[in-house]
Formats: C-alpha cells, structure tokens, sequence
C-alpha cells in the first residue's frame, strides 16, 4: 500500500524559512517523480515543485522559484520541501504526491494527507 | 501557461441523477488530462487520467471524454459519497502543471 506522510509545517514569522518532509513507502521511490501541490484553506489546488525520480531535474512554479527548493534522499524514500523567504501568501495546505507518467508529462497517482504552513507575524 | 477552466463552479445534484462536469484549456492538451476528487479535510484523489482512463479503484459511473480544449467528466448516477470538489489538470505543457477552479458537486 503506498503511503506518504508530510511533516514539518507550522507557524513561520514572514521572511523565515521551513523544511517540509515527506516519508514514501510502498513502493520503489527512486523510479517515481515526486511533487508538491499546496491549497489555501477553501481555494483550489496549486503545483508548486516537482522532481525527477533520480532527483536530476528539477522543477518550480514562478510563484515559488528562487525561494523554495525540492530535493530527495532515495536511500530514507523522503522527499524534501526546503522553502525560504516564506511570505503570507506562502500560507496553505502542503501536499507531497507521488508522479506517475512519461516524458508527456505527470499525474499524481497517490496523495499525502498535507502538512499545514502558516506564515504570520 | 495554460489556463484550466472549469464549469459549473458549483453543480446541485440529486442523489441517482447524472452529473456532467466540463473542463476547457486555453490552448491544446492533446489527452494529457486528469481529474481528481477532494471531498472535505481529504487529499485529492486521481479518477481519470489520459482523458478517459479511470485509475485504479475508480468506480465504473466515473467517466471521461475530450481531447485537446474540451473535456467532461461524467458521473452516471451519483452516490452519497460522490458529492466532492472535482478538479482537473493538464499536464501537456510543463511546468508548470495547472488545475482548474474545481467543481463542487452539492446535494440537491
């Protein structure tokens, strides 16, 4: 059964920085693309970053790039969120996902349960 | 960047009714459409990808159609625990990959 659990969100003064974590299981995480999708409480989905199953590509909404960077330990099948001069518009629901596709492009096939992230003074 | 767009944003349904669910992109997607359902304090979850293809554990009343800027997701008779959010994604052109507005689903 694949599972991915967040974990580090919480309250963040603007400016301050947080490190997201996702635990995989379930499957073999080095051959799958992994993702990040937040949601402000009672808006819609939003991707914010996406990285190869090997971790050498990487990708970043606008919204994001510059001040957050994915990155994965395949030997712990974690994936990382390190995000940097949060702002208050930073604030959301955090969703790690697992990607499922080819060169087309990706799906996200199984969804953690979200990790929180408030940045307020 | 590919702008989704979905419709109805909000869609009362009775129980046992069909509910017809659309989706336009800005520009060619080709197939490369997923739809997902959150229903509240929930993660979403994929239904449909490829446009059609439903993912596994999907119910069969769950379908959908289109190619390139016009799709539709289809609930053939709706159960209690179908009413939800459902948004789509493309994920033709990326990054980045882009969701619609979502469509809540409501008991009539």
């Amino acid at each position: 059964e694949v599972q991915l659990v967040e974990s580090g969100g919480g309250l963040v003064q603007p400016g301050g920085s947080l490190r997201l974590s996702c635990a995989a299981s379930g499957f073999i995480f080095s051959n799958y693309a992994m993702t990040w999708v937040r949601q402000v409480p009672g808006k819609g989905l939003e991707w914010v970053s996406a990285i190869s199953g090997t971790g050498g590509s990487t990708y970043y909404a606008d919204s994001v790039k510059g001040r957050f960077s994915i990155s994965r330990d395949n030997s712990r099948n974690t994936l990382f969120l390190q995000m940097n001069s949060l702002r208050a518009e930073d604030t959301a629901v955090y969703y790690c996902a697992k990607a499922r596709g080819d060169s087309s492009g990706w799906r996200f096939d199984y969804w953690g349960q979200g990790s929180l992230v408030t940045v307020s003074s | 960047e590919i702008v989704m767009t979905q419709s109805p944003a909000t869609l009362s349904v009775s129980p046992g009714e069909r509910a017809t669910l659309s989706c336009g992109a800005s520009q060619s997607v080709g197939s490369n459409l997923a739809w997902y359902q959150q229903k509240v304090g929930q993660a979403p979850r994929l239904l449909i990808y490829g446009a059609s293809t439903r993912a596994t554990g999907i119910p069969g009343r769950f379908s959908g159609s289109g190619s390139g800027t016009e799709f539709t997701l289809t609930i053939s008779s709706l159960q209690s625990e179908d009413f939800a959010v459902y948004y789509c994604q493309q994920y033709s052109d990326w990054p980045p990959f882009t969701f619609g507005g979502g469509t809540k689903v409501e008991i009539k």
